[in-house]
């Protein structure tokens, strides 16, 4: 079962907006991590976000975990069309230790159109 | 730094067949995780090995099974493939187990059962 539900499925933007995508997860988590995937081929790591932490920036994303909430999201901003791909959330749950596992979201589709 | 490799890249078996995929993870990585991905149950996890020991499994038959070896590179096996095992399977590696740090994922490999 998927720890992790995103939310919307899918999204379409033009070229230059901001995109955001959401992830909600049902048990308390070490971490939460974001990666994209760009048709049927392997994941590239975006953000990694401890429990501890609330907002992390990396280039043009931000990542914001609200644990009170169970949720996160992912902000893109000023999209570009190479940023047309699939976003995963992955939480390794906490209390696990080294024993812990990525488990996925079900992934937004991005389509970012010029 | 050499990224995941894995091969073969695609592969065509065919029912009742068994299946072995290879994984070469990061240099100085220890720990290699495998994932199923299909459209229909998303990505799931399969197993992790850290240091030759498998650390943590997912839920999946004993039809699948893998190893480490003592140069970090993994291999799986699925024996008895079904229809159902068609799906890319990914790799990825890391630093530390239990999703404690960023993986970094192969390009995968296609099986396709027939």
């Amino acid at each position: 079962s998927q720890q992790g539900e995103e939310d919307p499925q899918a999204l379409s933007i033009q070229e230059g907006e901001n995109a955001t995508m959401n992830c909600s997860y049902k048990t308390s988590i070490n971490n939460l991590q974001w990666y994209r995937q760009n048709s049927g081929r392997g994941l590239v790591h975006l953000i990694l976000i401890r429990s501890n932490e609330r907002e992390k920036h990396s280039g043009r994303l931000r990542v914001t975990l609200d644990t009170s909430k169970k949720s996160s999201s992912l902000l893109i901003t000023a999209s570009r069309a190479a940023d047309t791909a699939s976003y995963f959330c992955a939480t390794a749950i906490k209390g696990a230790g080294t024993a812990s596992k990525l488990t996925f979201g079900t992934g937004t589709r991005l389509q970012v159109t010029l | 730094k050499a990224g995941v490799t894995q091969t073969p890249r695609y592969l065509i078996k065919t029912r009742g067949q068994q299946v072995t995929l290879s994984c070469s993870p990061i240099s100085g990585h220890r720990s290699v995780s495998w994932y199923q991905q299909t459209p229909g149950q998303g990505l799931q996890f399969l197993f992790e090995y850290f240091s030759e020991t498998q650390r943590n499994k997912g839920n999946f038959p004993g039809r699948f099974s893998g190893r480490q070896f003592s140069n970090s590179r993994s291999e799986m096996n699925v024996s008895t493939l079904e229809l159902g095992d068609s799906a890319l399977y990914l790799c990825a590696s890391s630093h530390l187990p239990g999703a404690l740090d960023e993986q970094y994922f192969g390009p995968g490999t296609r099986l396709t059962v027939t």
